[in-house]
């Protein structure tokens, strides 16, 4: 769906850099979240944000930093990218509301394939 | 905890056969339970959900079914073609202050043999 966009699409950077994964949405949903998907680990949450200025961590957090200023863009900052970190990322979003009822099912981006190293 | 629980972890069938995923959930607030479909160096797509009020739900070839009472709900797909060699992860909705977060299963790697 061209309505979330993640930019850039593959990355490869050294490690101790400062990298920023970007992920921007059109739909105006209420909630976003990051994602990151290696072999034999699923998808495994970073950080999620149920509205502007209001995230929390999910369950790998640790060396990743979000903000969320604006309803549309969620940005994820590896703070000094280690080689750990090399995965694909994916961002969604969710919580369009039609007829009262509020829908719960992601949509993603096309992800962002890092490469530390 | 939140915790989803998806078997097998692989499955192999011929085409035409049907196949069978199944996930088991923890908290029994859960109100909502999609599907995704991954395929090799794609994102993950919706192809169906249900909520919590229905037992089943189908689309053409596919279907979702709910069990509340066991906790635990399964995607079926039926006359299975090669186009549907993906992996498949399911996914529930937690009660409470969620935030619409998911919590997936580890996934299903389908395999359809021509």
């Amino acid at each position: 769906d061209a309505g979330i966009t993640q930019s850039p699409r593959y990355k490869i950077t050294e490690t101790g850099r400062q990298v920023t994964l970007m992920c921007h949405q059109t739909w105006s949903h209420s909630y976003m979240f990051w994602y990151r998907q290696d072999l034999g680990h699923g998808l495994r949450l970073i950080y999620y944000s149920a509205a502007a200025d209001i995230t929390d961590k999910g369950e790998v957090p640790d060396g990743y930093v979000v903000s969320r200023s604006k309803t549309e863009n969620f940005p994820l900052t590896l703070e000094s990218a280690t080689r750990s970190q090399t995965s694909v990322y994916f961002c969604a979003s969710s919580g369009q509301r039609q007829g009262g009822i509020t829908n719960y099912g992601y949509t993603f981006g096309s992800g962002t394939r890092l490469t530390v190293v | 905890g939140e915790n989803v629980e998806q078997h097998p972890s692989t499955l192999s069938v011929q085409e035409g056969d049907s196949a069978v995923i199944k996930c088991t959930y923890s908290d029994s607030a859960s109100n909502y339970f999609p599907w995704y479909k991954q395929e090799l160096g794609k994102r993950p797509q919706l192809i169906i959900d249900i909520r919590s009020n229905v037992g089943e739900k189908k689309d053409q070839r596919i279907a979702v079914t709910l069990n509340k009472t066991a906790k635990h709900f399964s995607l079926h797909i039926t006359e299975t073609q090669p186009e549907d060699s993906a992996v498949y992860f399911c996914a529930a909705l937690f009660g409470g202050t969620s935030y619409g977060k998911l919590t997936f299963g580890q996934g299903t790697i389908l395999t359809v043999h021509p």
